[in-house]
């Protein structure tokens, strides 16, 4: 897999605030997925964008992915207690590899 | 479904000693498995491609004398840590796809390895 860079490493909200985190690539992505991990937990499975320019919602969150496919990018709506967790985005690589994670965004929300 | 069932959830062991943690698919077959290892508040580093009845495939870095995968049948396999020492203790997760190549991958638990 190609290396992605995901940013911030950290954000502090307050509840009901929005959160973004991104994700970048210097060369064409596949297809990214994005995965949540709760502390102490393992990484689920949220989404995956296939088409450039994608956009796909889940309730508060929304999912794009760059017209270049080089870029992908995560929004919480009005964020709550149950978004804590980190958000990692993941490049598949296009082949039998396993994935190929950011560092991920820790999202701390302050009540 | 796709559920992936990792085993122990925890372990503490020894210098010097093996752990081995087990990893099955229990209502897919998955041809390949993958194992990965997370450090506290780090992503998760791909350690290796597990391919049933075949030799895994490491990435690079990993060494596959310390870190022996065998996967016998389409819903396990296994990773055993050899001779652990302390710098070993780390959070391993193993994860397989029901599906095609690139599908999204479902995780086991993981497995707290503390090694003493």
């Amino acid at each position: 897999g190609q290396q992605v860079m995901q940013i911030p490493q950290y954000q502090h909200v307050q509840e009901g605030e929005d959160f973004t985190t991104y994700c970048n690539s210097s060369t064409t992505l596949s297809n990214i997925q994005w995965y949540k991990q709760r502390p102490g937990g393992h990484p689920v499975f949220l989404i995956q964008l296939v088409k450039s320019g994608e956009v796909k919602k889940q309730k508060r969150l929304t999912f794009q992915f760059g017209e270049a496919k080089k870029n992908s990018s995560l929004h919480i709506t009005a964020t709550q207690t149950t978004d804590v967790g980190t958000y990692f985005c993941a490049d598949a690589g296009g082949g039998a590899d396993g994935l190929t994670f950011g560092k991920g965004t820790h999202l701390i929300i302050q009540p | 479904g796709a559920v992936v069932s990792q085993h122990p959830s925890w372990v503490i062991c020894k210098s010097g000693t093996s752990v081995k943690i087990e990893c099955r698919s229990l209502d897919f077959q998955a041809t390949t498995m993958f194992w990965y290892r997370q450090f506290p508040k780090q992503s998760l580093m791909l350690m290796a491609t597990s391919n049933e009845g075949s030799k895994a495939t490491y990435e690079q870095g990993v060494e596959k004398d310390k870190f022996l995968i065998n996967h016998a049948s389409l819903t396990l396999s296994t990773l055993t840590v050899t001779s652990a020492h302390p710098e070993d203790s780390s959070f391993y997760i193993c994860s397989a796809s029901p599906g095609q190549r690139n599908s999204p991958l479902h995780f086991g638990n993981g497995t707290r390895l503390t090694v003493t």
